[in-house]
């Protein structure tokens, strides 16, 4: 089974300027999760998707980023403009069908942002 | 204070020891309870899932719940350098509600 694929796996840009990742969840998982991990602090939520509906995305600064899942399968994270604490490793995330809570997460390799 | 607390360490022990790793919380909703691991510029992998209180052993690897005292372990039997890591505990509510994670603990085991 291939695991949840994520591109780019690393990015470099200047403040103020845009970017966007990619995710391709397992095949036949309905959830699908955005999450930011700073350097030496666990994944924070930014944004959940069940098949193409927001479930949470009570974290997700707004102003800046915005996420979609088109057809219930990829989904594409953006930061625009982007400040110098946005840099960070993006990981994103997705469970087999069922209760959300009760199925567990596969995670992807992240995409390692740095904001100059 | 935050949902779930975690000792960031390092923790440095030598080959064959037995290892200890804990997390607090503070939400007496969280029902299910998970281990990841997480390797130096990598995603985190699953270890461990347990739902409710008890234990759950796989391998060297043990869970344990205690919901009365809001504290979960992760215990590493015979522990080899290959388990240097972070160590990332999780839960949930269930039921759609988002996961929480600690901050993680660093692990170094030496050859």
């Amino acid at each position: 089974e291939a695991g949840v694929a994520q591109s780019p796996r690393y990015k470099i840009i200047e403040k103020r300027q845009s970017v966007a990742f990619w995710c391709n969840p397992i095949s036949g998982h309905a959830t699908l999760y955005w999450y930011q991990q700073i350097l030496g602090q666990g994944p924070k939520l930014l944004i959940q998707f069940q098949n193409n509906g927001v479930v949470d995305d009570s974290q997700l600064p707004k102003d800046r980023f915005s996420a979609e899942r088109l057809k219930g399968v990829d989904s594409t994270l953006k930061i625009q403009p982007a400040k110098l604490e946005d840099s960070a490793v993006y990981l994103c995330a997705s469970s087999p069908p069922g209760l959300a809570g009760s199925d567990t997460q596969y995670f992807g390799p992240g995409t390692r942002l740095t904001v100059l | 204070q935050k949902e779930v607390e975690q000792d960031p360490g390092p923790l440095s022990v030598p080959e064959g020891a037995i290892v200890s790793l804990n997390c607090t919380y503070s939400n007496s909703a969280f029902q299910y309870f998970m281990w990841y691991r997480q390797y130096s510029r990598k995603g985190p992998e699953l270890l461990m899932y347990t739902y409710s209180s008890g234990n759950k052993e796989d391998g060297r690897f043990t869970a344990q719940v205690d919901k009365s005292s809001k504290y979960i372990s992760l215990f590493i039997r015979d522990s080899q350098p290959s388990d240097s890591a972070t160590y990332l505990c999780a839960m949930s509510g269930g039921n759609f509600n988002k996961f929480y994670f600690g901050s993680g603990t660093k692990l170094n085991v030496k050859p």
